[in-house]
């Protein structure tokens, strides 16, 4: 089955500080995608990443990095000199492939994880 | 702001009431999904249109529809309401159907059965 699991319900750090969001996840496909999705209080879901299979290569975005590693099905956020304002829940979400139920696309999200920055 | 509109923002209702969600996708992009957000569930897959033909189904109950029409907006229609409905209701859009595409989300409805 596919699923993808956050471990981490929680984490609270200072302005600042380093921190890795992790995200495992479990597909049979061999092209699959991932994705990140920030959810700040207000409550709107904002694209951050998509990462394909075949690409293996760490991304760099400012502050923001990803690691995917295929041989431990991981998908890491590491957001680097916390600010206030990452303040959000992230989600790790895959995108289901086709053959299944003919399904097309539709993403299975993580449980998300609930940063807290504090000044 | 992804472009991807959804009315109305907030919906109050009573149990055994019918409601209806609107999205509207950003332009050019020819498939809407709609997923719900709920505490106990997290965030889920409910259904899929593409070029105003269903494409996917997740864990849509029975009392709910969808439809996409020719504009290439979408109404996810809730009937017979539940207390157990109340929930942040996404709409989201994609330029295609593939599996790789990024999908865009919009604002979402909350709506909260009383």
């Amino acid at each position: 089955a596919q699923k993808v699991t956050q471990a981490q319900t929680e984490i609270s750090v200072v302005e600042k500080e380093d921190v890795t969001l992790d995200c495992v996840y479990e597909t049979r496909d061999t092209t699959y995608y991932l994705f990140w999705y920030k959810q700040p209080p207000s409550g709107e879901l904002v694209f951050l990443i998509r990462r394909n299979s075949f690409d293996e290569q760490n991304e760099i975005s400012g502050r923001y990095s990803w690691n995917f590693q295929k041989s431990t099905s991981s998908f890491n956020f590491t957001i680097t000199a916390s600010q206030v304002v990452d303040s959000a829940v992230y989600f790790c979400a895959l995108s289901e492939a086709q053959d299944y139920g003919g399904s097309q696309g539709n993403l299975i999200f993580g449980k998300g994880t609930k940063l807290s920055v504090k000044p | 702001d992804s472009g991807v509109t959804q009315t109305p923002k907030h919906l109050i209702t009573a149990t055994g009431q019918r409601v209806t969600l609107r999205c509207s996708p950003r332009s050019g992009d020819l498939s809407v999904y709609w997923y719900q957000q709920s505490l106990d569930q997290g965030l889920q897959f409910l259904i899929q249109y593409y070029n105003g033909e269903e494409r996917a189904k997740g864990n849509i109950l029975e009392r709910f529809s969808a439809q996409q029409f020719p504009d290439l907006h979408s109404e996810l229609n809730l009937s017979s309401l539940e207390l157990g409905d109340s929930a942040l209701y996404f709409c989201a859009s994609s330029t295609d159907s593939q599996q790789s595409d990024t999908q865009y989300f919009g604002p979402g409805t909350r709506l909260t059965v009383l």
